[in-house]
């Protein structure tokens, strides 16, 4: 089955211990992608990669790390989280081509509190 | 630099009411792609449609209906004889064709529906 897993669904921390959101897609694509849910804000991406080895920062940066060292996996670093990262997050992945707009594939979600 | 208002943050009706969601965007670009989301109260968000900025033609599937209007900017969502199970929150989204925003979608704010039985 064609899916975006995150682990782990529900996360509860405190400030400044780091912590890691996995992101794994299993559709051989080239782009991911994770946002940040919040309510009257709606989602907003933090960070974006075209492909291995290559990602940029995405409008809500700030406080967060990511890498692509393989294909499949897109995790997102917390190095020293804070209570203004409580969120609900969202991996996505999609395919790049040439022929039109490929849709983009959701992860289940990633509720993380920092107190 | 790209933009979706969702004005309505939230809308209670009653079962079978027909309800519409109201979707204004902002872009340069004149490709681009129109998308609806819905979350329910599990969280996950579920595709409901994906439209190009050179297909006006309005949509319909099932109890949902789509008027895309370029002259307004306009992307509605419109469900007819609403049901309990409608009651999620709408995303409204639009997506750039190319150049540093590729891939990017910018969300509007949400939309709260709340069907009553």
């Amino acid at each position: 089955e064609a899916q975006v897993t995150q682990n782990p669904r529900y996360l509860i921390t405190v400030t400044g211990k780091k912590l890691t959101v996995t992101c794994s897609q299993n559709m051989n694509h080239e782009y991911m992608s994770w946002y940040r849910q919040d309510p009257g804000l709606g989602l907003r991406q933090i960070y974006y990669s075209m492909n291995v080895e290559v990602t940029d920062k995405g409008d809500v940066p700030e406080g967060y790390k990511v890498s692509r060292k393989e294909k499949r996996n897109f995790p997102l670093i917390l190095e020293s989280p804070s209570p203004n990262q409580t969120s609900l997050y969202f991996c996505a992945s999609k395919a790049t081509g040439t022929s039109g707009y490929n849709e983009q594939f959701f992860g289940p979600g990633t509720r993380l509190t920092v107190l | 630099a790209q933009k979706v208002t969702q004005a309505q943050t939230e809308i209670s009706v009653v079962e079978k009411e027909d309800v519409t969601l109201d979707c204004v965007y902002e872009t340069r670009d004149t490709t681009y792609y129109l998308f609806w989301y819905k979350q329910p109260p599990s969280g996950e968000l579920v595709f409901l449609i994906r439209r190009n900025s050179f297909d006006e033609q309005n949509e319909i599937s099932g109890r949902y209906s789509w008027n895309f209007q370029k002259s307004t900017s306009s992307f509605n969502f419109t469900i007819t004889a609403s049901q309990v199970v409608d009651s999620a929150v709408y995303f409204c989204a639009l997506s750039e064709a190319g150049g540093t925003s590729y891939g990017k979608l910018t969300f509007g704010q949400g939309t709260i529906l709340t069907v009553h039985p």
